[in-house]
C-alpha cells in the first residue's frame, strides 16, 4: 500500500531563505506523487505534480520538487522564501488501486516566513 | 479553468437541522470527491463519485448522504449531525481517462453544528 511522510510538522525560514519541505514515499509501484498547499482559510491548491516523465519538476510559484528513486523522496524546494509563501502544505501519493486514483496525503507541514 | 465551486461558504447549523453542501465543476471531470478537513489535519477522504455513481464510501455515518445529479454538480445533505461533524468540508473533481488523475479542490464549506 502507498503513503506518504512528511518530515517537520512546521518549518519556519527567513524571507529570502530557501525553503525546504521533505516528503518521502512508499509504494510498490511507480507512483504519483503531488505537492498542495492550503492557505489559510481556503481549500487545496496543486502546487506541481510528479509522473515519471522528468524527475525535477516544476510548479507554480517558484517552487519545484525532485524524484529521487533511490531515496524514496519528493522534496519540496523553492530558493528564495517569501512573506506569501506561508501555508500548509501536503505531500500526496496517488493510490493506483481504483480507477481514479484516490490521494493518500501526509500529515502536512506548516511554512512559516520570517520577515 | 480549473475552478471547482462550493455553495455556501460558511454554514451554522443546530443538531436537528437539514441542509445540503453544493460543489460545481465544469472542467468534464468524471471523477467527484468529498473531504472532510478537521484543524490542522489533511483531508479524510469520505466519498468518491465516478461517472455519477458512487464508487467509494470511507464508512461514513448515515448522516451525510451525497448525491450527484449529473456529471457537474455534487452535493451533500446533512441531517442530523453531532458538534464534532464540525469541520471545513471539501470538493473535489478529476478526470478519469489517464493517470495521474491529479485532483482539483474547491475553497471548501466552513460548517459549524451547534
Amino acid at each position: 500500500a502507498q503513503s506518504v511522510t512528511q518530515l517537520g510538522s512546521h518549518v519556519s525560514v527567513s524571507e529570502g531563505a530557501l525553503v525546504l519541505l521533505r516528503c518521502n514515499y512508499s509504494s510498490s509501484v511507480p507512483p504519483y506523487l503531488f505537492w498542495y498547499v492550503q492557505y489559510p482559510n481556503q481549500g487545496l491548491q496543486l502546487l506541481l505534480k510528479y509522473t515519471s516523465a522528468a524527475t525535477l519538476v516544476k510548479g507554480i510559484n517558484g517552487f519545484e520538487a525532485e524524484f529521487k528513486k533511490s531515496e524514496t523522496s519528493f522534496h519540496l524546494t523553492k530558493p528564495s522564501a517569501h512573506m506569501s509563501d506561508a501555508a500548509e502544505y501536503f505531500c500526496a501519493v496517488s493510490d493506483m488501486a481504483g480507477s481514479q486514483g484516490n490521494l493518500i496525503f501526509g500529515k502536512g507541514t506548516k511554512l512559516s516566513v520570517k520577515p | 479553468d480549473t475552478e471547482v465551486t462550493q455553495t455556501p461558504k460558511h454554514l451554522v447549523m443546530g443538531m436537528t437541522n437539514k441542509k445540503s453542501l453544493k460543489c460545481e465543476q465544469h472542467m468534464g471531470h468524471r471523477a467527484m470527491y468529498w473531504y472532510k478537513q478537521k484543524a490542522k489535519k489533511p483531508p479524510e477522504l469520505m466519498f468518491v463519485y465516478s461517472y455519477e455513481k458512487l464508487s467509494i464510501n470511507e464508512s461514513v455515518p448515515s448522516r451525510f448522504s451525497p448525491e450527484c445529479p449529473n456529471s457537474s454538480l455534487l452535493n451533500l445533505h446533512l441531517h442530523a449531525l453531532q458538534p464534532e461533524d464540525s469541520a471545513l468540508y471539501l470538493c473535489a473533481s478529476s478526470q478519469v481517462r489517464q493517470a495521474p488523475y491529479e485532483q482539483y479542490f474547491g475553497p471548501g464549506t466552513r460548517l459549524t453544528v451547534t
